[in-house]
């Protein structure tokens, strides 16, 4: 079974401060990991993705995200947040044996003026 | 390109009475899923479509939802009777057969439900 771990319910920041939001996943095989965003009243719209090949995988909004295989970790980061990046934030994990993704529970991002 | 689209965005009802979530997916993708999120937790699939069989169903509580694609397009999700619990929003997504690109899915704006 995948499974995906999202360890804080919220993250606080400063506006212009970094910004991680962690996530490790459990999967069987090789697994494709994705982000989303969704703010208040809205669907969840997709960030971005790792597949294969580069750890380091940059994606909409200025977010990127890194994938370590040996902590089995995909956290997601933003070198200067803004307050507009204040939103639910959803790792996802799938693979090969099952093509549908498990998502975490979310983390809630407040960045600060 | 169109997004997926969702209808209706907002539905109140009382407990007992049934309601219908109309979904439309992005043109040229062949899988369709209806998922539930609850508020304060991440989206659970209830039921996913490949053209308009159904692929999997498992955690669909079929003796009050239902879902039907039946030309392979757009979909249905009823519940009948709602009860209290299922007050969430539905999310409908939809994604293309291209595996190799990791499945990506793409989400709708949701039905919000609110069960009284």
């Amino acid at each position: 079974a995948q499974s995906v771990a999202q360890p804080e319910d919220q993250v606080n920041v400063a506006e212009g401060n970094p910004l991680t939001v962690k996530c490790t996943y459990s999967v069987s095989g090789n697994p494709y990991l994705f982000w989303y965003v969704q703010y208040p009243n809205r669907g969840l719209q997709f960030l971005l993705k790792y597949i294969t090949g580069d750890n380091l995988v940059k994606g909409s909004y200025g977010f990127e995200a890194e994938f370590n295989k040996s902590q089995t970790s995909f956290h997601l980061k933003k070198p200067s947040a803004l307050v507009s990046d204040s939103a639910l934030y959803f790792c996802a994990v799938s693979s090969g044996g099952s093509y549908i993704p498990t998502f975490g529970r979310g983390t809630s991002l407040i960045v600060h003026p | 390109e169109a997004g997926v689209a969702q209808s209706p965005r907002y539905k109140i009802i009382e407990k007992r009475q049934s309601v219908a979530f109309w979904c439309n997916p992005i043109s040229g993708h062949a899988t369709l899923y209806w998922y539930q999120q609850i508020l304060g937790q991440g989206p659970k699939l209830l039921i996913q479509f490949q053209n308009n069989g159904v692929v999997d169903d498992s955690q669909l509580p079929k003796d009050r939802f239902s879902a039907e694609r039946l030309k392979g397009v757009d979909s249905t999700l009823k519940i009948q009777p709602a009860k209290l619990e299922d007050s969430a929003v539905y999310l409908c997504a939809s994604s293309s057969r291209d595996r190799g690109s990791g499945n990506t899915i793409y989400f709708g704006e949701g039905s919000w439900l609110t069960v009284v």
